[in-house]
């Protein structure tokens, strides 16, 4: 167990809709980092913040987008869902804002139908 | 931005053998490479990394090392076990505009462990 935490476990929702993805970083860790990870494009970042500021972007949508609240928890919103969304979603957490030491919590797996 | 190529996808090997996985990198910038065990349906765990200012680590079975000239790093596992068994992913962490950083993660290596 990583101590980071993620709800929902799994998730099934119908295109056009909007969900959020919840994660709770290790206790004393002040950065979540967010990753799709899907069979053809495997682990792909999406995005960090560090202490609730917005640190470093990657491949997300326009359509997503996360916010990270004063207790530190994140929360990752996906809207206007499509097939392809379907992946799992994995939150991370570290320390510092470096990248280092990522621990990974138990991810949400997203199905989209 | 940065682009790691990971081979091979897949690897076989007896129980007791050694287990090498390869990966290159792009970005010369890059300095802080991790790898992670994913056991089927688990997250991924954090097994060991390197910083580039270091050409080897050792944490019991698994080592890395690293060749900054050119730009590759890989993981070596010696005595394999069938527990060892699972995707090994590589990454690179590089800049993502000013003192932030990210990490990009190679497709992965199927290890399987015979009995």
């Amino acid at each position: 167990d990583s101590g980071v935490t993620q709800t929902p476990k799994h998730l099934i929702t119908a295109t056009g809709q909007r969900v959020t993805l919840r994660c709770s970083p290790r206790s004393g860790d002040l950065s979540v980092y967010w990753y799709q990870q899907s069979l053809d494009q495997g682990l792909q970042f999406l995005i960090h913040y560090y202490n609730g500021e917005e640190r470093a972007k990657g491949n997300i949508l326009e359509r997503f987008s996360a916010q990270q609240f004063p207790d530190l928890h994140s929360e990752l919103n996906l809207s206007s869902l499509e097939l392809g969304d379907s992946a799992l979603y994995f939150c991370a957490s570290s320390t510092f804002d470096r990248g280092e030491g990522q621990y990974f919590g138990p991810g949400t797996r997203l199905t989209v139908t | 931005g940065e682009n790691v190529e990971q081979h091979p996808s897949t690897l076989s090997v007896q129980e007791g053998d050694s287990a090498v996985i390869k990966c290159t990198y792009s970005d010369s910038a890059s300095n802080y490479f991790p790898w992670y065990k994913q056991e089927l349906g688990k997250r991924p765990q954090l097994i060991i990394d390197i910083r580039s200012n270091v050409g080897e680590k050792k944490d019991q079975r698994i080592a890395v090392t690293l060749n900054k000239t050119a730009k590759h790093f890989s993981l070596h596992i010696t005595e394999t076990q069938p527990e060892d068994s699972a995707v090994y992913f590589c990454a690179a962490r590089g800049y993502s505009g000013g003192s932030n950083y990210k990490l990009t993660f190679g497709k992965g290596t199927l290890l399987t462990v015979n009995p």
